[in-house]
């Protein structure tokens, strides 16, 4: 069968430097993205890797290995507006996306 | 970046009414969007998938003839939960995807449906 796994849970520090692993089995594979979902509001898109290796976008980074169907999410000088979940989704051989059931990130002063 | 929009944020409505929420592409055209629902604490489920001028493909355990849904051109589809109940009540939530680029879905920004 299809699955992702994430941590349901995380907690950092403003400031500091965090990595929300995902892990998957899926049928085929087209592609890894992360959202960023705030409470009570619809997921933004952060990145898409398909192939292996790091995606950096200004204070977020997503590595992505095909080999092992583990990506990661690495978010830096967090902020207290990086409080939200974040969500694993694949794309399958059907172009559909198959999500994780996202991490929720608490960002402590 | 894409726009996706839908209408209404939020509804409330009594228990047997009907209830259509639109989702329309602004600066793309769509041939795929999809119909989510979201639950308190709890991750995206995906409903339905719906194409531009065909048949919506719904999930499993999702019932067709209570959420009806119509893609009617390449920047518009809407779904109607007919004969609301309190159960129903969600967050549900839009998404285009754009045909170039990477083939990721946008978001339109979700509509909290309460029924009474």
């Amino acid at each position: 069968g299809q699955n992702i796994d994430q941590p349901t849970e995380m907690t950092a520090t403003e400031g500091a430097i965090v990595q929300i692993n995902c892990t998957y089995q899926t049928s085929g594979f087209n592609g890894l993205f992360w959202y960023q979902q705030h409470a009570g509001e619809a997921p933004t898109f952060l990145s898409y890797n398909v192939l292996d290796g790091l995606e950096e976008k200004g204070r977020f980074s997503s590595f992505l290995s095909r080999s092992k169907g583990y990506s990661y999410l690495l978010l830096k000088e967090l902020q207290m507006k990086d409080s939200a979940s974040y969500l694993c989704a694949c794309m399958d051989s059907n172009y559909q996306l198959i999500w994780g059931a996202g991490t929720k990130l608490i960002i402590k002063p | 970046g894409a726009v996706v929009s839908q209408h209404p944020s939020w509804v409330i409505c009594k228990s047997g009414t009907s209830v259509k929420i639109e989702c329309r592409s602004l600066d793309f055209q769509a041939t795929t969007m999809f119909w989510y629902r979201q639950f308190p604490k709890q991750s995206l489920m995906l409903m339905a998938t719906s194409n531009e001028g065909s048949k919506a493909t719904y999930e499993q355990g999702v019932e067709k003839d209570k959420f009806l849904i119509n893609h009617a051109s390449l920047t518009l589809s809407t779904l109607t939960v007919t004969s609301a109940h309190p159960e129903d009540s969600s967050f549900y939530i839009c998404s285009a995807r754009d045909g170039g680029g990477y083939n990721e879905q946008f978001f339109g920004p979700g509509t909290r449906l309460t029924v009474l």
